[in-house]
Parts: C-alpha cells; structure tokens; sequence
C-alpha cells in the first residue's frame, strides 16, 4: 500500500526559531498533499493544501507566513513552523492524495516550544 | 463551508455486539465519502470508501442522501476494532480535501 513518511518524527525548540519538518509519499507521486494539526484528543484540522509546483493554498486564520509549505517535488513536501512560539506546539500530521482522492497519512510530528 | 457531524465522541459496546457510528455531513454536490480509522499509537488510515461499496473488516457504510448520512456499522463487534473513528466527507471540490468529523473513540469490551 502507499506509504508516508515524516521527519522528524519529534522535535524540542527553542521560542523564536524555526522548524521544518518534511513529508515525503514513498512509493506514489503525489500532486496534492495536506498539512493537518492535531490537538490532543481533538480531530484534525486542516492548515494547508500543498500543490506540486504552486502556492499552497490556506485555510482561513492560518497565517501563511507563519507555516511555509513547500512542495518542491512530486514526492516531497515541507512546511516550515517560522518564529516557533509554545501555542505552536502541536501535533503536525501530512497526508498524500492517491487517485481516488483516498488520502494516505504520515505518522505525524510532535513539536514541542519551549 | 463543508460540515460534518459525528455525535457521539465516545460509543462503548461488548465484544459481538451489533456497533453503528453515525455521521452527518453537509455537502451540496455529490458526496465522496470516507472512513477513517486511527488505532492506538498508529497513523490514520483509510477503512472505507462509499464509491467501492466494499466491506473492510466487516465494517460497511451506507450513503443515504436523503438523510445527508454515511454511518459506519458491523454486525459483530470484536476487541481489536478499538479506535477512534472519523467520518470525512469533501471539504471541497478541489483538490480531494476532506473535512474530519470530531472523531468517534470505540471501545469494544470483552
């Protein structure tokens, strides 16, 4: 089955710099990725649609220049938590869209600000 | 906006009982549906999809337009179908992106 992948899988920073974290479809290309945020023992929420070769689009109150979303190739996309605050600590979840538009998910990134 | 509502956030039952889940959504075209299933410390993962009718572990759902529902059932609950649950129906019409209901936690005692 198609596979996703995250790296890293955790990450402790320091207020005021920034992390990226990678999502990368192993087995697929994938032209459309998700960015979801999970709160604890919340669903998710969708912050951004990443497009292969164009601007990622964002959900409404998602500041654009706070999370970057790359998606520099047909199997990778990156989103870069930029001036990382504690309210951005969170559980960051990608996911790839197949064919039929099923969506495949990584196994999501704990990031932690202190 | 797209909506989706699963109203219970906690359904428990004993092993081999009859489960339903249920899920409401709010889409004005034709839906394409799916279930999704997230198992302790593992990633979400497809369970079903309404387009391909199929049964994965014995679970089945069935669109109803009329009542705007998808509810996720299976005749016989076992254990290891503990989880949380989340309905998602289109949170658009592009691009494939869903709209996750709040979730659904099974618990399937012994």
């Amino acid at each position: 089955g198609a596979v996703v992948s995250q790296h890293p899988s955790w990450v402790i920073c320091k207020s005021g710099t920034s992390v990226k974290i990678e999502c990368r479809s192993l087995d697929f290309q994938a032209t459309t990725m998700f960015w979801y945020r999970q709160f604890p023992k919340q669903s998710l929420m969708l912050m951004a649609t990443s497009n292969e070769g164009s601007k990622a689009t964002y959900e409404q109150g998602v500041e654009k220049d706070k999370f970057l979303i790359n998606h520099a190739s047909l199997t990778l996309s990156t989103l870069t938590v930029t001036s990382a605050h504690p309210e951005d600590s969170s559980f960051y979840i990608c996911s790839a869209r197949a064919l039929l538009n099923e969506q495949y998910f990584g196994p999501g990134t704990r990031l932690t600000v202190t | 906006a797209q909506r989706v509502t699963q109203p219970e956030k906690l359904l428990s039952v004993f092993k081999g009982a009859p489960v339903e889940l249920k899920c409401n959504y709010s889409y004005s075209g034709s839906p394409e549906l799916f279930w999704y299933v997230q198992y302790s410390r593992q990633r979400l993962q497809l369970l079903l999809r309404h387009i391909s009718r199929e049964s994965i572990k014995g679970f089945t759902a069935d669109l109803n337009k009329g009542e705007t529902s998808f509810h996720l059932k299976k005749p016989f609950a076992q254990e290891e179908d503990s989880a949380m649950y989340y309905c998602a129906p289109p949170g658009g019409t592009s691009y494939g992106k869903l709209t996750f209901g709040q979730g659904t936690i099974l618990t399937v005692h012994p």
